[in-house]
């Protein structure tokens, strides 16, 4: 499958800082996009960067794209408590997506 | 804007009874997603669809099916429920040449 995998798992920072989430999959794609769930809701999405993007921005959000590597990242600046949830990224339009990033921002 | 819609929002239902969840695409969008979430667990992908017609296949069991209708809205319809189906089940959409999908808010079903 092109299941995307997320690292860390569970990610806790301060209010302020700032947080990187990393995604690796494992088949060529044609992009990949960044969402974002809090407890128990919808997902949201937050983020598309084309195969060849190497790097955008939206807002507080920076995404990479090493399509060498398979691997993507989620900057996400000045983090605010409202930013925790968890964060998935998925692949290409079949949409499977990984285990995702918790993030807890502490107040 | 115009979001996903689906229906009912919660669900509980027994061992062996049937559910069916219903969504409803953003006007214009043309395919739809379902997607299956445990507990604690990543989103699945179940099924798609694509004008009417299924588009993609994933971990959606024999004892589910789902179609898409004229109006473009799709029904997921769930036989024989077992305690393992509790779970949010979501419906997405989205246009064909936009990559973005769009998430329903998602149903929550109890199976008792």
């Amino acid at each position: 499958s092109q299941q995307g995998e997320e690292d860390p798992q569970a990610l806790s920072i301060q209010e302020g800082e700032n947080a990187t989430m990393n995604c690796s999959y494992k088949t060529s794609i044609n992009n990949l996009q960044w969402y974002r769930q809090n407890s128990g809701r919808g997902l949201v999405h937050l983020i598309l960067i084309r195969s060849n993007e190497r790097e955008k921005h939206s807002g507080r959000l920076r995404v990479t794209l090493d399509t060498s590597k398979k691997s993507s990242s989620l900057l996400i600046t000045a983090s605010r408590a409202a930013d925790t949830a968890s964060y998935f990224c998925a692949t290409d339009t079949k949409f499977y997506f990984g285990s995702g990033t918790k993030l807890n921002v502490k107040p | 804007a115009a979001g996903v819609i689906q229906s009912p929002r919660h669900l509980i239902k027994e061992k062996r009874e049937t559910a069916t969840l219903k969504c409803y695409p953003i006007p214009r969008h043309d395919t739809v997603y379902w997607y299956q979430q445990g507990p604690g667990q990543d989103p699945q992908f179940l099924i798609s669809f694509y004008e009417k017609m299924q588009s993609d296949k994933g971990s959606i069991p024999d004892r589910f099916s789902a179609q898409q209708f004229s109006d473009y809205h799709s029904e997921l319809n769930m036989s024989s429920l077992e305690l393992g189906d509790s779970a949010l089940y979501f419906c997405a959409s989205h246009r064909v040449g936009s990559y973005e999908q769009y998430f329903g808010p998602g149903t929550r079903l109890t199976v008792t």
